[in-house]
């Protein structure tokens, strides 16, 4: 299965708030609210930022926050800091191979 | 704190086999590593994130992403901590920095599949060229 289509970049100032989208099918976020979202600084492993769409594993994600709306998934950075500054991706359960994971989106803070 | 370390990545010519591992630390005995499933997850150079595979904490229940399926088997020590996976017929698609993460378990439709991965362990580069 290809993979969830995320844009390939975003930016913003710090500060500012940014959305970055994760768009599947029917066969994956439209099917369930299995969406889970990472963030990857470069060199580093990803690490869980939400699950269960919107689900926060921890305190330090505390400026992210998830929504869905058909097959679309989203991820909001609020208050943008210069640590944000990583790639991003999405990933979904799917009825056709499991796990899917989006094609990744590089933030840049300005 | 749970951390995870691989090791076995090298460089393999096409067709080739090799044998990761993933060492676990930081389970509690409420906890113990055996009580979590594990996946594999893998990122070509420049590229997104691949689920390769995943399996239960038994290790009875295995799951692989159609492009490994027949090739790499994951299996577990849970006396020793460690997850496996062990890989055939290697291309040099599969080149990559392998990835083990402990496993959030979901079922849908009465479907199991990886719900979450966290934390992740510092990943192995495995290169498949001649």
């Amino acid at each position: 299965q290809s993979a969830l289509t995320q844009p390939a970049s975003v930016s913003g100032s710090p500060g500012q708030s940014i959305t970055i989208s994760c768009t599947g099918s029917n066969s994956d976020i439209g099917d369930s609210d299995f969406v889970s979202w990472y963030q990857q600084h470069p060199g580093k492993a990803p690490k869980l930022l939400l699950y269960g769409v919107r689900e926060r594993p921890s305190r330090d994600s505390d400026r992210f926050s998830g929504s869905k709306s058909g097959n679309t998934a989203s991820l909001t950075i609020s208050g943008l800091r210069a640590e944000d500054e990583a790639d991003y991706y999405c990933c979904s359960f799917s009825s056709k191979s499991t796990s899917v994971f989006g094609t990744g989106t590089k933030v840049t803070v300005l | 704190e749970v951390q995870l370390l691989e090791s076995g990545g090298n460089l393999v010519q096409p067709g080739g086999s090799l044998r990761l591992s993933c060492t676990a630390s930081g389970f509690t005995s409420d906890f113990p590593f055996s009580s979590f499933a594990m996946s594999w997850v893998r990122q070509a150079p420049g590229r997104e994130l691949e689920w390769v595979s995943s399996l239960n904490g038994r290790g009875a229940r295995t799951f692989y992403a159609d492009s490994v399926r027949g090739r790499f088997t994951i299996s577990r020590d849970n006396t020793e901590n460690t997850l496996y996976l062990h890989m055939t017929s290697l291309r040099a698609a599969d080149t990559g920095v392998y990835y083990c993460a402990r496993t959030g378990e979901g079922v849908h439709y009465s479907r199991w599949f990886p719900n979450w991965f966290e934390p992740w362990g510092q990943g192995t580069l495995v290169t498949v060229s001649s």
